[in-house]
């Protein structure tokens, strides 16, 4: 069974940089059948596609963050990462890390607990 | 950007037949996902490629998609499927989730 596990600091300042990882344990982020993917969601809010990493490296963000975000694979630790630089307050939510099976009309077919990250001073 | 539009809110009995709906243009050319979320827990893939059903997912539960709308069914509604429902589709690279709908079994 596939499982996904978030991690980072629960706490950013306004300004910094938010740094997570998520930890892939009955799959390998380097097979190639499969994007490995973060998403977000503001208490009580929908969710927010941030963007995903495909294993050759290839990424694609969401149009709105691409000027912020950078997800990257770590394949010796089956891991992959999430940075958004410059956070703001909107952007405390709950963070999920997710895998997408890829096929045309791919689908999210695991998903993490999710990490609350809190941006305040 | 593209955009997909849910009702906020679906009421139904036990027993009867829930309808959540999914409105994006054209989203009938691409393939449409739909996640069921219980309060304080992730996201769980219960249609995905317009109609398919994940192993472990109740016959009870279908998808539809056509036209610009995509379509939720759950017959035989129970109170266990009360939940936040959300739709998703991929626009050039893009996934795209719509703003959810909360299901209430009254």
């Amino acid at each position: 069974q596939v499982q996904l596990q978030e991690s980072g600091p629960g706490l950013v300042k306004p300004s910094q940089t938010l740094s997570l990882t998520c930890s892939v344990s009955g799959d390998s982020v380097t097979r190639g059948t499969f994007y490995w993917n973060w998403i977000r969601q503001p208490a009580g809010k929908g969710l927010e596609w941030i963007g995903r990493v495909y294993t050759s490296g290839t990424t694609n963000y969401n149009p709105s963050l691409k000027s912020r975000v950078s997800i990257s694979l770590e394949t010796s630790k089956n891991q992959f990462s999430l940075k958004l630089s410059s956070v703001t307050a909107a952007d405390t939510a709950l963070y999920y890390c997710a895998r997408v099976v890829d096929s045309r009309g791919g689908y999210f077919d695991f998903w993490g607990q999710g990490i609350l990250v809190t941006v305040s001073s | 950007s593209y955009e997909l539009t849910q009702p906020p809110s679906v009421s139904v009995s036990p027993g009867q037949t829930a309808t959540v709906t999914c409105f994006g243009d054209n989203l009938g050319d691409k393939f449409a996902s739909w996640f069921q979320q219980k309060a304080g827990q992730s996201p769980a893939l219960v249609i995905y490629h317009d109609t398919k059903r994940p192993s472990g997912i109740p016959e009870r539960f279908s998808g539809s998609n056509s036209g610009n709308t995509a379509t939720l069914t759950i017959r035989g509604t129970q109170d266990m499927d009360e939940a936040d429902y959300y739709c998703q589709a991929w626009d050039r690279s893009t996934a795209v989730f719509g703003g959810g709908t909360r299901l209430t079994v009254l």
